[in-house]
């Protein structure tokens, strides 16, 4: 069983809608959670950092952990064409070097 | 604020040929550096990190080699270059191995 799992996808929505992206882990021991976007031929950028359970807000972002199922989610409110990247989450174990990733799921926002 | 910086942004290479990638970190000291190799459907391989000068750890034995002369350069290396080192190599850093890390904007190598 891999790590870090996410649908690839591909996600098409209209813009405006309501986008919900979600990856399932393996390893109960992740207590920091990471989600990244990454556009075509550029490096990711981290958009949301949680630790442990529960939710975090930024702007039109939430990022949501559940432990219990582990299972993590990034919510993306008013979608906008700029959204349209690929979205990595990862997670990793207090102390521990390495940040597993799931493998991505490509979002395009669809003017 | 940090910055991150990787050269070159593409890079082909004929098999058999040395290699040299290079990243440097701006606006912090003593970060964690990290090298990651991303292939299609394949998600990020994490190839090497370090938490200080000359402090090197392998996580996939290969063709490569990493070193850190200074505090905030990272350097990928390869002597000879196999055509299974075509792909997207990804630098990062951290403030640590709890906090998240920050990527550069990658350099894609092609292997003829």
């Amino acid at each position: 069983q891999k790590e870090v799992e996410q649908d690839p996808g591909p996600l098409s929505v209209p813009e405006g809608a309501i986008v919900s992206l979600n990856c399932t882990y393996s390893n109960s021991a992740f207590q920091y959670f990471m989600w990244y976007r990454q556009y075509s031929r550029k490096g990711p950028e981290l958009l949301m950092y949680t630790y442990s359970s529960g939710n975090k807000e930024d702007g039109r972002f939430t990022a949501q952990v559940d432990k219990s199922s582990k299972y993590i989610s990034l919510f993306i409110r008013d979608s906008q064409p700029s959204d349209s990247a690929t979205y990595l989450c990862a997670g990793t174990q207090g102390g521990s070097e390495k940040l597993v990733f799931g493998k991505g799921t490509k979002l395009t926002v669809n003017p | 604020s940090q910055t991150i910086h990787q050269w070159p942004a593409t890079l082909v290479q004929p098999v058999g040929s040395p290699l040299s990638l290079e990243c440097t970190v701006e606006g912090t000291s003593n970060p964690n550096l990290y090298w990651y190799r991303q292939a299609a459907g394949r998600g990020l391989q994490l190839l090497f990190y370090s938490v200080g000068i000359g402090q090197i750890s392998s996580e996939v034995p290969q063709n490569l080699s990493a070193s850190r002369p200074q505090d905030r350069q990272f350097i990928l290396s390869s002597k000879k270059l196999l055509l299974s080192d075509s792909g997207f190599y990804l630098c990062a850093w951290s403030r640590g191995f709890d906090q998240p890390q920050h990527f550069g904007d990658g350099t894609r190598l092609s292997i003829l």
